[in-house]
């Protein structure tokens, strides 16, 4: 099993530009998740998903949009980047039910908007 | 508001020591919480859990500690190696089991040899 993966691992953006990181597990977990880490603010859930076609906002869910097509992949889209957008973004998966919340984390993309 | 806060950024312990990591939260509703620890350039990976309906859980070097009354949690590491130095986050996750979890800043624990 991979688990879970992120591309891509670097990205520098322009401001105003868009783009997609992709997440997928080969794990079949139902629940999917996008955080955001930042220096002194821990890990920010963005957004997440129970399952596919079922998708919610987290804590910081502006700028960013999520779909959830298929129980592998959740894509997260910039649309529109901005300086604060800034980051390193890390996607997680677990199964659902009683051990929903042991997520398992991908090795995570650094993303530059200049 | 943080509902799940980690007051110390770092720690600095001798290798053999005890490690001693602290955790608070403000929402009653959590009733699951999780350590992780995360290496640089890499992703967190899970360390250990407590459900609410326990005040303790052991494996291994690594103990959490868990007081509902005063909203309290903490990690023990016994002893520390060096291999231990990383960041701890804690986490916390509501009743509804969503899979939606609420992370502390973190704390960047250093263990000398």
């Amino acid at each position: 099993n991979a688990g879970v993966t992120q591309t891509p691992k670097f990205q520098v953006l322009k401001t105003g530009q868009s783009m997609t990181l992709q997440c997928a597990q080969d794990m079949n977990h139902e629940y999917m998740s996008w955080y955001r880490q930042d220096p002194g603010m821990g890990l920010r859930l963005i957004h997440y998903s129970v399952g596919a076609g079922i998708t919610d906002q987290g804590e910081v869910p502006n700028g960013y949009n999520v779909s959830r097509s298929t129980t592998e992949d959740f894509p997260l889209r910039l649309l529109s980047a901005a300086p604060s957008q800034t980051s390193v973004y890390f996607c997680a998966s677990s199964y659902g039910g009683g051990r929903a919340d042991t997520q398992y984390f991908g090795p995570g993309t650094r993303l530059t908007v200049l | 508001d943080q509902q799940v806060k980690q007051n110390s950024p770092s720690l600095s312990v001798q290798e053999g020591r005890i490690s001693i990591l602290n955790c608070d939260y403000t929402n009653s509703m959590f009733d699951y919480f999780l350590w992780y620890k995360k290496y640089p350039a890499e992703g967190p990976t899970f360390l250990i859990s407590i459900s609410s309906i326990k005040d303790k859980n052991e494996d291994g070097r690594f103990t959490v500690f868990l007081n509902k009354s005063a909203k309290h949690l903490s990690l023990h590491i016994v002893p520390s190696q060096p291999g231990d130095s990383a960041v701890y986050f804690c986490a916390a996750s509501e009743r509804s089991n969503t899979g939606k979890l609420i992370f502390g800043q973190g704390t960047t624990l250093q263990v000398k040899p």
